[in-house]
């Protein structure tokens, strides 16, 4: 079946814009996560969804950044008022239910000029 | 809180001859799973190997394998008879057992050089 997918795979926006990421997980898998990968490092996480409720956002950086899965499948990230800062990856994952292995997509590369 | 450390920034294997990347972590936790993860230059994270804590046994796949040391809290990864394809950057990551905290904790990588 088909993987996680994300769109757009490459997004340039100038600072102080508005940006929205989005991920398709894969059918039937009821958890969604989303991580920031920086140049030189590993994926940190942001934000997990359990159906459509954020289970855990503790790692949400700050007030900027958003994220939604309305009816429990496709989520969007959205971060606010950009910043060069912000320029990283952003990898979404999902798992099935009561499965303990995330399923990652090929990722959103964002640069913030 | 859960950190997991990889100590190799590079590594280096000839074609056909075997390498281990190293893994520690640290947790006060009994219960919880590891993992090692391959992200090639595509950028998509691929499950090279899962290990459950509880599990003695240390799991295997194909040629990829783990020498799992719960008490020193080491996971390092084995790759025999490397392949020009298993270069790329390897994550380990570390996932806890609790409820309502899923998510993985990673190591900052270490690049894998296959030389032919």
């Amino acid at each position: 079946g088909a993987g996680v997918s994300q769109t757009p795979s490459n997004k340039v926006t100038e600072k102080g814009k508005y940006v929205e990421l989005r991920c398709d997980p894969i059918s039937g898998h009821t958890a969604l996560y989303w991580y920031r990968q920086s140049l030189g490092q590993g994926p940190e996480f942001l934000i997990y969804f359990q159906g459509t409720g954020a289970a855990d956002d503790s790692g949400l950086p700050n007030d900027r950044f958003f994220a939604v899965r309305p009816e429990g499948s496709v989520s969007t990230l959205k971060i606010q008022r950009t910043e060069r800062g912000d320029s990283a990856v952003y990898l979404c994952a999902s798992s099935p239910p009561g499965g303990e292995t995330q399923y990652f997509g090929p990722g959103t590369r964002l640069l913030v000029l | 809180a859960q950190t997991v450390t990889q100590s190799q920034p590079e590594m280096s294997v000839q074609e056909a001859e075997t390498v281990t990347l190293s893994c520690t972590y640290d947790t006060s936790e009994s219960d919880y799973y590891l993992f090692w993860y391959k992200q090639p230059p595509s950028r998509q994270m691929i499950l090279v190997i899962r290990q459950e804590a509880y599990k003695q046994q240390n799991a295997t796949e194909n040629r990829f394998s783990v020498n799992f040391q719960k008490a020193a809290k080491s996971f390092s990864l084995k790759i025999s008879d490397s392949q020009l394809g298993d270069a790329a950057m390897y994550f380990c990551a570390y996932r806890t057992l609790r409820g309502g905290s899923e998510k993985l904790v990673f190591g900052k990588g270490t690049k894998l050089t296959v030389n032919p």
